[in-house]
């Protein structure tokens, strides 16, 4: 198993580009969330899928947009990036509630 | 709603020395408790979890914590440290219910020193 994997690893963009961040998980896990990561803030939801089907707005949803594919992918989509963007980005996933969260090795996004 | 205080963004320890990491949570509802670890430029991965039952847990590297309801504290322990234990550490809190959110403090990063 793969577990939760992430593409790109890094990526640089510059103002008003857009992207789309992957994520795919192997674990048959119904939850899949996106996080962003900045120095001293911890781990922030972005948005979040509690099962195939479903998407939900996490804490930072401004400037995101998601698409639950089927129920192994999960993508973010940047459609106009902003240098406030700039972060590491982490998809994880979980089966349910007080099960353990899978954390993707991230992606680094830097916009210039 | 909840929330997780991580009251120390750093904690600098000697190596061998015994450390603890603090952690204090407020819901409105029943939890379950994470403690999570991150080193440099990886992802995050399961150091232990607090579902129900024995308030003392034990996790993987030597690391334990202690649920109190009564303090609603969450605090991780280790006796005695070693230099591949610098890393970053998150304390989470999450609920049934509302996709089952993780909410996550602002790590605290701790430096073992030779």
């Amino acid at each position: 198993n793969a577990g939760v994997t992430q593409t790109p690893k890094f990526q640089v963009l510059k103002t008003g580009q857009s992207m789309t961040l992957q994520c795919a998980q192997d674990m048959n896990h119904n939850s899949m969330y996106w996080y962003r990561q900045d120095p001293g803030m911890g781990l922030r939801l972005i948005y979040y899928s509690a099962s195939e089907g479903t998407t939900d707005k996490g804490e930072v949803p401004n400037g995101y947009n998601v698409s639950r594919l089927n129920k192994r992918e999960f993508s973010l989509r940047l459609e106009s990036a902003a240098p406030s963007q700039t972060s590491v980005y982490f998809c994880a996933s979980r089966t349910s509630a007080g099960e353990t969260q899978y954390f993707g090795p991230g992606t680094r996004l830097l916009v210039l | 709603a909840q929330s997780v205080t991580q009251l120390d963004s750093q904690v600098p320890v000697f190596e061998e020395a015994p450390v603890e990491l603090r952690c204090n949570y407020s819901s409105s509802v029943s939890v379950y408790l994470f403690w999570y670890v991150q080193y440099p430029n990886q992802g995050l991965q399961l150091l232990l979890k607090y579902l129900s039952g024995s308030t003392l847990v034990k996790g993987i590297n030597g690391f334990e914590a202690e649920f109190n309801k009564s303090q609603t504290s969450f605090h991780l322990r280790k006796p005695s440290v070693h230099i591949s234990d610098t890393a970053e550490y998150f304390c989470a809190v999450g609920g049934t219910g509302g996709g089952n959110k993780l909410t996550f403090g602002t790590g605290t990063q701790l430096k073992v020193e030779l």
